[in-house]
């Protein structure tokens, strides 16, 4: 089992610019989340989805978008990038949501300039 | 309102010490879920523990054990005889299934066990 991938694992983006972060998982797993992690403040919601075709905003949401067409594909959009956008994105997978746990990516280190 | 606390940023161990880092956390709910993760220098989250409010057990894996009191609202995780490996930074989580999907993660300790 690969777990949770991600990719890219780095990727710099000029100010204005839109990519998808990906992520996938192949545990099955109904719930999966988007993070971000900032120095000193430990990691924040950005999107999450408890399942195929439903998908909710976290506590960070402003500047993504997300999808979940499958079960196994949660990608995150950026729309037009911004440098308070640096930062580390964890994607997150989970059978039964908070209360069981996540299993997480090994993160994808996006730099805005 | 939801926080977790680790008051410690930093701690410097020499190899073979015991350490305890400590969390504590805010909750409204009396369902609620907290977490140890450990994310090492290569920068991936690793699960460590999961402990629901209604099981104060503590519970002791190998060297790692942890401290549940909810008088006290803290959920201590201690390192017995430390190693190298151990040296990462350790978040403490909390979850409130009645409230939603998220975890509300603590700032971190960074723990360097020097050889």
């Amino acid at each position: 089992n690969a777990g949770v991938t991600q990719t890219p694992k780095f990727q710099v983006l000029k100010t204005g610019q839109s990519m998808t972060l990906q992520c996938a998982q192949d545990m099955n797993h109904e719930y999966m989340s988007w993070y971000r992690q900032d120095p000193g403040m430990g990691l924040r919601l950005i999107h999450y989805s408890v399942g195929a075709g439903i998908t909710d905003q976290g506590e960070v949401p402003n500047g993504y978008n997300v999808s979940r067409s499958t079960t196994e594909d949660f990608p995150l959009r950026l729309l037009s990038a911004a440098p308070s956008q640096t930062s580390v994105y964890f994607c997150a997978s989970s059978p039964s949501g908070v209360s069981y746990g996540y299993t997480f990516g090994s993160g994808t280190r996006l730099t805005v300039v | 309102a939801q926080k977790v606390t680790q008051a410690q940023t930093e701690i410097s161990v020499v190899e073979k010490e015991d350490v305890t880092l400590d969390c504590v956390y805010e909750t409204r709910d009396t369902t609620y879920y907290l977490f140890w993760y450990k994310q090492p220098p290569s920068g991936e989250l690793v699960f460590l523990i999961r402990r629901n409010s209604f099981d104060e057990q503590n519970e002791i894996s190998g060297r790692y054990s942890w401290n549940f009191q909810k008088s006290t609202s803290s959920f201590n995780f201690t390192i017995t005889a430390s190693q190298v490996v151990d040296s990462a930074v350790y978040f403490c989580a909390l979850s409130e299934p009645n409230y939603g999907q998220n975890f509300v993660f603590g700032p971190g300790t960074r723990l360097s066990v020097l050889p």
